[in-house]
């Protein structure tokens, strides 16, 4: 079992409606939990970190935690086509430790 | 202010050959994160560094790879002999601690081995 799993997609949402990304991990006492954005041929960038359970709202992002069942995920209201990218989830297992990095999930927004 | 800094941005390179990359980070930051992107394997940790020393580096392939960090602003990673399965983007990343703190990434060096 991979520590950080996320579906591949890619996943298609029309504009305008919402995107809803997944991500479980393996480590029961992770302590910290973020959502990466990366567009193509570009780098990382950091949307979204939480670190307690339940949701965490930005602007058009909640990333929402839930320990108990070990998921994590992000919900993009009024997607814009400038939100396909992929989006990484990232886990840091302890306070001291490195995060690791899912696969990713490609997400388009058609018009 | 000036972000993290790679060089070089591109690297095309024949088996066998020496390949350094280079990497400045965020000016008082303190962490330093090498990673390594595939499509097969995704982003990977390779090594990383807290206040210039190295902390983990399970993630360095073989003894090809080294990396050093000879003070706060410099880091290299380097590839000796490089091989065509080395070809990946490289990514450099630095934070305010080790712990809690974003990482911030640099523009990455996309490497090609023939």
């Amino acid at each position: 079992q991979k520590e950080v799993e996320q579906n591949s997609g890619p996943l298609s949402v029309p504009e305008g409606a919402i995107a809803s990304l997944n991500c479980t991990y393996s480590d029961r006492v992770s302590q910290s939990f973020f959502w990466y954005r990366q567009y193509s041929g570009k780098s990382p960038e950091l949307i979204m970190s939480i670190y307690s359970n339940g949701d965490k709202e930005d602007g058009r992002f909640t990333a929402q935690l839930n320990k108990a069942s070990q998921y994590v995920s992000l919900l993009i209201r009024d997607s814009q086509p400038s939100d396909s990218a992929t989006y990484l989830c990232a886990v840091r297992p302890s306070s001291a430790s490195k995060i690791i990095f899912g696969s990713g999930t490609r997400l388009s927004i058609r018009p | 202010d000036a972000g993290v800094i790679q060089s070089p941005r591109h690297e095309v390179t024949e088996m066998g050959q020496e390949v350094t990359l280079r990497c400045k980070p965020i000016s008082g930051h303190n962490s330093l994160f090498w990673y390594r992107q595939t499509m097969m394997r995704g982003l990977e940790l390779l090594i990383y560094f807290n206040n210039n020393v190295p902390i983990d580096d399970s993630g360095m392939p073989e003894d090809r790879f080294s990396a050093k960090m000879p003070n706060a602003s410099f880091s290299t990673l380097k590839i000796q002999p490089s091989e065509p399965r080395d070809s990946a983007v490289y990514f450099c990343a630095s934070s305010l601690g080790v712990s809690y703190n974003e990482q911030f990434f640099g523009p990455g060096t996309r490497l090609t081995v023939l």
